[in-house]
């Protein structure tokens, strides 16, 4: 599974869009990009995944660069609730046996 | 749907002895696997196992074992406990393995 590079923190405030960055530019094409947050002691919990295409549902968008080699994770309206740290993996589609890389993450710190 | 539970949430041991947690997976769920969380280590997979066999083992000495029944419930058992298996361990479940997974609250060990 390709290496993913997070910065170990970041501050927003209340109310305002939270933009996570990720770099994984030695991902290959058969590769999909997750996106799990863990709130302090609680178990990770997984929030989105994407291929090549952006995807959102009713948590997060992903914005996916069209060279695959970053990707974006937007919090359109963060919430104190949303302090956490944010994981970025990247792993193959099968044969990965429920397996998952977690790297340090982001913690970000939403601030009132 | 009910989420994935493990049991007990806590759990206070001695030295020496063993401890076995338990996983219920989402219903439907096939595969499970483990994980153990520490400060200084951070998340780190200790095996999966889909219909009752493991698939795939992390790098943990042979008092980690774990199994799984037919009904997809995975227990896993800690031999001969050390001071350094104070951790949060966590039970993620997933239908095949092979894209999200979602994780339970975790018990947390403490070895004294």
């Amino acid at each position: 599974d390709a290496k993913t590079t997070q910065p170990p923190s970041m501050d927003c405030a209340e109310g305002r869009a939270a933009n996570l960055p990720c770099n994984h530019s030695t991902i290959s094409g058969n590769e999909y990009v997750y996106w799990y947050r863990q709130i302090h002691s609680q178990g990770p919990q997984y929030i989105i995944h994407g291929l090549k295409n952006n995807e959102t549902n009713e948590m997060a968008s992903l914005i996916i660069t069209e060279d695959r080699k970053s990707s974006t994770l937007i919090l359109p309206h963060a919430t104190l609730r949303d302090t956490a740290v944010y994981y970025c993996i990247v792993r193959v589609a099968s044969g990965n046996f429920n397996k998952f890389y977690f790297g340090s993450g982001t913690k970000l710190n939403v601030k009132p | 749907k009910a989420g994935v539970t493990q049991t007990p949430r806590y759990l206070i041991k001695t030295r020496g002895q063993q401890v076995t947690l338990s996983c219920s997976p989402i219903s439907g769920h096939r595969s499970v696997s483990w994980y153990q969380q520490t400060p200084g280590q951070g998340l780190q997979f200790l095996f999966e196992y889909f219909s009752e066999t493991q698939r795939n083992k992390g790098n943990f000495p042979g008092r980690f074992s774990g199994r799984q029944f037919s009904n997809s419930r995975s227990e896993m058992n800690v031999s001969t406990l050390e001071l350094g298996d104070s951790a949060l361990y966590l039970c993620a479940s997933s239908p095949r393995g092979d894209t999200e997974a979602f994780f339970g609250q975790g018990t947390r060990l403490t070895v004294v």
